[in-house]
């Protein structure tokens, strides 16, 4: 069965700092894509990245860092010098290739940037 | 080009009522899916559809809901007898074709009193 786990239910960090988000999956399928959201507090779902089961290459945009770990199948996010507009409720997911086309969506973890 | 649009973006349903969530992908697209986030909780899966069929319907409760994606026209999703524990944000995605990522809409927050 898919699942991904986000240990993480909220962090806490004080403007400036780097703060990681973990992403834990689990699936039997060799192809799949893994992703990740941002639920600000106005609720909607932002779509930040997304990576395919192939490509283990680390991905930068701006202050934004994701590493995908097939190994410990993991995806985890770095914001880099965060800011308060990066507070929001971050969500990982995952979906497999081909077939029905569904995500799973991680619990989410709730990140507050502090002033 | 417009993203994916939802409506309404709040609705209020006394217990009974029918609820009716609305659902225009972005244009292009001809894939929609139907989300359903509980209070506190991630996004769960409900019901996947192109046009005029249901690819995907595993994530729907099995009664009191349905959901169509006529040829022309939004997708909506149908909630009908609603209860208390109906009350979620409902979040509608679309995509191009399968195996891309999907576009999520504003949601609907549908509180039932």
């Amino acid at each position: 069965a898919q699942k991904v786990t986000q240990a993480q239910t909220e962090i806490s960090v004080v403007e400036k700092e780097d703060v990681t988000l973990d992403c834990v999956y689990e699936t039997r399928d060799t192809t799949y894509y893994l992703f990740w959201y941002k639920q600000p507090p106005s609720g909607e779902l932002v779509f930040l990245i997304r990576r395919n089961s192939f490509d283990e290459q680390n991905e930068i945009s701006g202050r934004y860092s994701w590493n995908f770990q097939k190994s410990t199948s993991s995806f985890n996010f770095t914001i880099t010098a965060s800011q308060v507009v990066d507070s929001a409720v971050y969500f990982c997911a995952l979906s497999e290739a081909g077939g029905t086309y569904k995500y799973i969506f991680g619990t989410g973890t709730r990140l507050k940037v502090l002033a | 080009n417009a993203g994916v649009m939802q409506n309404p973006r709040h609705l209020v349903r006394r217990r009974g009522q029918e609820a009716r969530l609305r659902c225009s992908p972005m244009k292009g697209h001809s894939h929609v899916y139907w989300y359903r986030q509980l209070p506190e909780e991630g996004l769960k899966f409900m019901v996947y559809l192109q046009k005029e069929n249901i690819i995907d319907e595993s994530g729907m409760p099995k009664e009191r809901f349905s959901a169509e994606f006529p040829k022309e026209g939004p997708s909506i999703l149908r909630i009908q007898q609603v209860v208390r524990g109906d009350s979620a944000a409902y979040f509608c995605a679309s995509s191009s074709q399968q195996g891309t990522e999907a576009f999520f809409g504003q949601g609907t927050r549908l509180t039932v009193v």
